[in-house]
């Protein structure tokens, strides 16, 4: 079936850490995107990336880092930049990025203990 | 600029009777919409969506939702909920002109009761 994978489901950071979350999918799709859920605020879009070895900033992309080196993949790290990590986090991919609907990965929920 | 309100944080309902999630928007331009549900701990799913054509939208679980433009607002509405109705709905909007700027509504936590 195809479909977007997250991994791992959760995810926990000590302080200092960079941790990277992975999404991947086989749907053959062009755009991919981070969104980060906090509760009461909806999703906030981190990074998306319209073609392979291209991607753009968010609203919230301080503190991350992405890389497109395949249609497949977006991982995205979490750098010890990032000063309120704690969250969850999605991963979505569209046909192509011009406004048709998105397709979610079941999330990573991360922690900073 | 796009921004989209969900007037309802939380709407608690019984089991089997009617439901509205309420969704206005506002933007210069010309719009898609959205309506997502999110499960517990998942990712979200694609409940509907308006391109264009009739203003009466029909989606999965027996969702349905009414663009109206003079309001601009894009209520989703279910006659009979079932407990498994339970979870987090989301409305976005889209401009139809072309790049990325899909915008997310804060969510509407729907509550049903047996």
């Amino acid at each position: 079936d195809g479909g977007i994978t997250q991994s791992p489901k959760y995810l926990f950071r000590k302080e200092g850490q960079n941790v990277t979350l992975s999404c991947e999918q086989n749907l053959n799709h062009d755009a991919m995107y981070w969104y980060r859920q906090d509760p009461g605020q909806g999703l906030r879009l981190i990074y998306y990336s319209q073609i392979v070895n291209d991607f753009q900033k968010g609203d919230i992309a301080e503190g991350y880092s992405v890389s497109r080196e395949k249609k497949e993949s977006f991982p995205l790290t979490v750098t010890s930049a990032q000063k309120n990590p704690t969250a969850f986090y999605l991963c979505a991919s569209s046909i192509f990025v011009e406004n048709t609907e998105a397709f979610f990965g079941q999330g990573t929920r991360l922690t900073v203990v | 600029a796009q921004s989209v309100t969900q007037l309802d944080s939380q709407v608690p309902v019984f089991e089997e009777a009617p439901v509205e999630l309420r969704c206005n928007y506002s933007s210069s331009v010309s719009v898609y919409l959205f309506w997502y549900v999110q499960y517990p701990n998942q990712g979200l799913q694609l409940l509907l969506k308006y391109l264009s054509g009739s203003t009466l939208v029909k989606g999965i679980n027996g969702f349905e939702a009414e663009f109206n433009k003079s309001q601009t607002s894009f209520h989703l509405r279910k006659p009979s909920v079932h407990i498994s109705d339970t979870a987090e709905y989301f409305c976005a909007v889209s401009p139809n002109t072309g790049g990325f700027k899909t915008i997310f509504g804060a969510g509407t936590r729907l509550f049903v009761k047996a």
